[in-house]
């Protein structure tokens, strides 16, 4: 149990479906990250938010949207995804974005593209 | 950016062995993590490390920061140790984290 829970674990859906990522940390965290694993490849960062604020958007495309409405919930809501999305998306929060305080990771959701 | 460079890419041993792998990175950093992927994707933190040796059961870490690389060493492997190990290195840059190729670890009974 890492403190950060993620739902659903998987996800399927079709090219013209709208669905949502939900992320929950039970840390007392301020920063929540969204990571994207392609297939045996490492993370990459999608977004980071700190205080509720969106503080990095790693050029996503805009069919990612993140939304965090506290600082206790992350949400990546998705539409009209292509196949090439499929991936596991991770989730993940520390105390603060500075980057000097460890990041702790949710188990994922593994989305696919059909 | 910084490049984080790390070897073996894969590796194979024995039950019982032991290991060593290697995490370089090309700038400063303030913060390295190593993390152990499972076959079902979770990521497990197994140090946080930007200097300094740690060490938890089986599993020991240095960082020497100063030449810029991390060591992960697991003893007496077991075949749960199998999966994906990867070093990330992170910056005062809003919290980044920059992740290695991983190296890939399969323990035979």
């Amino acid at each position: 149990e890492t403190g950060v829970t993620q739902t659903p674990r998987h996800l399927v859906m079709g090219m013209t479906n709208k669905k949502s990522l939900k992320c929950e940390q039970h840390l007392g965290h301020n920063a929540m990250y969204w990571y994207k694993q392609s297939a045996k490849k490492p993370l990459e960062l999608m977004f980071v938010y700190s205080l509720e604020e969106r503080v990095e958007n790693n050029s996503v495309p805009s069919r990612f949207s993140p939304e965090c409405p506290n600082s206790s919930h992350l949400f990546l809501h998705l539409h009209t995804l292509q196949p090439e999305d499929s991936a596991l998306y991770l989730c993940a929060s520390s105390p603060t974005p500075t980057g000097n305080q460890p990041q702790h990771f949710g188990d994922g959701t593994r989305l696919s593209i059909l | 950016g910084i490049q984080v460079e790390q070897s073996p890419p894969d590796l194979i041993l024995q039950e019982g062995a032991n290991s060593t792998l290697r995490c370089n990175f090309s700038d400063s950093v303030n913060n390295l993590q190593w993390f152990h992927q499972n076959p079902w994707g979770q990521l497990i933190n197994l140090f946080y490390i930007p200097s300094g040796t740690k060490q938890n059961g089986r599993l020991s870490a240095t960082t020497v920061a100063t030449e810029r690389y991390s060591l992960l060493y697991i003893s007496s492997s077991q075949t749960t140790d199998s999966g994906v190990y990867f070093c990330a290195v992170g910056r005062n840059q809003g919290g980044k984290l920059i992740f290695g190729q991983g190296t890939e670890l399969s323990v035979k009974p």
